[in-house]
């Protein structure tokens, strides 16, 4: 049973245009989420998180927003820059319960169009 | 420079010939896991150490070994390997493996058994 989805293997934006990724969950129980940025020939790099606490998060460019009743999280990119194109993970786990893991996504690979 | 180390990059090997990947990390973090990624199916936890000696299976822990005999290492063990095993090999650490500290992610082991 897939806990964490990312339904679009892939999604291409213009450069300069807002990219929005996006991420459901199954497990009511999970209260922080994490998008990861993966890039070719490198392992991923945390980009930013959210708990069940916030609807939102923002960090620069990069903005999540969860929406705990929809079991949804999506991550907006404003503007898109050409350095954006990679395999972006949602990630989700347990806050507080150590024996929990993280459990991701399959991904979603971001294309940005010139 | 922080970082987690995986060694070799690169392995091609033969069905039931023992291999070890390598990891260190220099940050002194409390939390290590291996994750194996493969196509349509995300990042996938093999095993998981919280602290020196102590480790606990992931979600796909059949047929890999790990020891986590002092804070910086956390080798995965191939007894026998299989082409099952066939994938691409991540290595992480985080200060506490709770919440609030997302991974570090190494290089990655591309693995091919024949």
């Amino acid at each position: 049973d897939q806990q964490v989805k990312q339904n679009s293997p892939s999604l291409s934006v213009q450069e300069g245009r807002i990219s929005i990724l996006n991420c459901d969950y199954t497990n009511s129980m999970f209260d922080y989420f994490l998008w990861y940025k993966k890039y070719p020939a490198e392992g991923p790099t945390f980009l930013i998180s959210i708990s069940s606490i916030k609807d939102k998060n923002e960090d620069g460019r990069f903005t999540v927003f969860l929406n705990k009743s929809a079991k949804h999280l999506s991550l907006h990119i404003v503007p898109s820059q050409p350095g954006d194109s990679a395999v972006y993970f949602c990630a989700a786990s347990r806050w507080g319960n150590r024996d929990d893991k993280i459990i991701f996504g399959k991904g979603t690979r971001l294309h940005i169009l010139p | 420079e922080a970082q987690v180390t995986q060694n070799p990059r690169y392995l091609i090997t033969v069905t039931g010939k023992k291999l070890t990947v390598t990891c260190s990390q220099n940050m002194n973090h409390e939390y290590m896991s291996w994750y194996r990624q493969d196509p349509g199916l995300g990042l996938r936890q093999i095993y998981y150490s919280m602290n020196v000696e102590v480790t606990d299976k992931g979600d796909v822990p059949e047929g890999y070994k790990v020891s986590r005999k002092e804070k910086r290492n956390f080798p995965l063990i191939l007894e026998s390997p299989s082409p099952n095993q066939t994938s691409l090999y991540f290595c992480a650490s985080s200060p506490t493996g709770t919440e609030n500290s997302p991974l570090h992610f190494g290089n990655g082991t591309r693995l091919t058994v024949t």
